[in-house]
């Protein structure tokens, strides 16, 4: 099994450009998650699914939608990206939210 | 806010010590979880301790939770250089939405050779 995926590693945006990270999973993984880690912050979830076509709101959602139309894929979309949104994304996945795995992440810079 | 804070926020030991880190957190909780960070990785899950649970063990893993005072320790034996990484306590509230787990501010132990 691959695990958790995460496409891309590395982007850098500008400010009001707008794009999707991805995440994917082959573990069959009804729970699905995004956080963001900043430095000093620990991570904050941004959106997670219980299951396809069920999503809701983390901690800081605002600026970031999600949809989960299959149980492998979770993409996180920024709308109009933010200096304020340069972060390390991470997506996890997992059989339920009690234990979680976690992908590589992507870095993300927005000038 | 966060709902867990480590402490101490660094720890440095020699290899073969034992290391010791905190978790409070502030209401009630279904679970607590540990996870461990190695610089520009992923997460990777340690081990959980439910609130009905006082202490649990995973090979050199030591876990205590002591709902009373709203708090945990993960002690790890014999550490080793490998053990170098940031921790992260998770907790899962009680009550309302039980599909959110909130993440500390991590402890960065560095395990000298």
């Amino acid at each position: 099994n691959a695990g958790v995926t995460q496409t891309p590693k590395f982007q850098v945006l500008k400010t009001g450009q707008s794009m999707t990270l991805q995440c994917a999973q082959d573990m069959n993984h009804e729970y699905m998650s995004w956080y963001r880690q900043d430095p000093g912050m620990g991570l904050r979830l941004i959106h997670y699914s219980v299951g396809a076509g069920i999503t809701d709101q983390g901690e800081v959602p605002n600026g970031y939608n999600v949809s989960r139309s299959t149980t492998e894929d979770f993409p996180l979309r920024l709308l109009s990206a933010a200096p304020s949104q340069t972060s390390v994304y991470f997506c996890a996945s997992g059989r339920d939210q009690e234990t979680q795995y976690f992908g590589p992440g992507t870095r993300l810079l927005v000038l | 806010s966060q709902q867990g804070e480590e402490d101490p926020q660094a720890l440095s030991i020699q290899e073969g010590e034992n290391a010791t880190m905190n978790c409070s957190y502030k209401t009630s909780i279904n679970n607590l979880q540990w996870y461990r960070q190695n610089s520009g990785r992923g997460l990777v899950h340690l081990i959980l301790i439910r609130s009905n649970e006082r202490e649990k063990h995973s090979g050199r893993l030591r876990v205590t939770l002591d709902t009373s005072k709203k708090s945990s320790s993960l002690l790890i034996t014999a550490s080793r250089a490998a053990d170098t990484a940031s921790y992260f306590c998770a907790t899962e509230r009680s009550g309302g939405s039980n599909y959110k787990l909130t993440f500390g501010k991590g402890t960065l132990l560095t395990v000298n050779p």
